[in-house]
């Protein structure tokens, strides 16, 4: 089946940091997805993302879906980002499943 | 108002009890899931339905069954629970493939 890996693992930022979050997936997909698991354990979707860029406020996202791979942008981190984030993808293979990435753990100290 | 909730919350229990985690999703979607997050964060996959139907069962024990009554709720038995079956369970909702999966926000299962 499809393997998803993320980079880094750990992360830790000073408030006000920029980073960059890799998701590398080894076959097509049909649907990719950023989560971010807050520190009381609630999945937020981030966004939906097969291909293209989107931007929501200091978070972006970039899928270059021929390459495999995708990015999470945060800017000027906030100590609310801290948490794990996810990128789950679907492939193309029709199994209707997403499957997750390990996840980066995010902490962000004032 | 709450797009997929989960009940309970929490559920502590003593091996070997048979124990029921509620499912609803109110998004009109018609594919709902369970994911099991273990101690080390890890989503897999555990069970698919869409419109009531199972489509997804991820070589999961079969002391785990769920029931799909209508199309806006999935709920999860569990059998004779074992330690091992510890974890957070996330039900999920998406309407079709192509589109964002939504997650409740967990049940927490601890089994002493």
């Amino acid at each position: 089946g499809i393997q998803v890996e993320q980079s880094p693992p750990d992360l830790i930022l000073q408030e006000g940091a920029n980073s960059t979050l890799r998701c590398n997936f080894s076959d097509s997909v049909n649907n990719l997805q950023w989560f971010h698991q807050n520190p009381w354990g609630q999945l937020i979707n981030l966004f939906y993302i097969p291909s293209g860029t989107k931007q929501n406020g200091r978070l972006s996202a970039t899928t270059v879906a021929t390459e495999r791979y995708s990015l999470l942008y945060i800017s000027s981190s906030q100590t609310t980002d801290s948490g794990v984030y996810f990128c789950a993808v679907d492939s193309s293979g029709g199994y209707n499943k997403l499957i997750f990435g390990a996840g980066t753990r995010l902490a962000v100290h004032p | 108002d709450t797009a997929v909730s989960q009940t309970p919350k929490y559920l502590v229990t003593q091996m070997g009890n048979d124990k029921s985690i509620k499912c609803e999703q109110n998004l009109g979607h018609d594919t709902m899931y369970w994911y099991k997050q273990d101690s080390k964060k890890f989503l897999k996959i555990m069970f698919s339905y869409n419109n009531k139907e199972l489509i997804i069962n991820e070589t999961v024990p079969n002391r785990f069954s769920p029931k799909s009554p209508d199309k806006a709720h999935l709920n999860l038995h569990i059998n004779s629970l074992e330690l091992g079956d510890s974890a957070v369970y996330f039900c999920a909702s998406r309407q079709g493939g192509n589109s964002p999966l939504h997650f409740g926000n967990g049940t927490r299962l601890t089994v002493t």
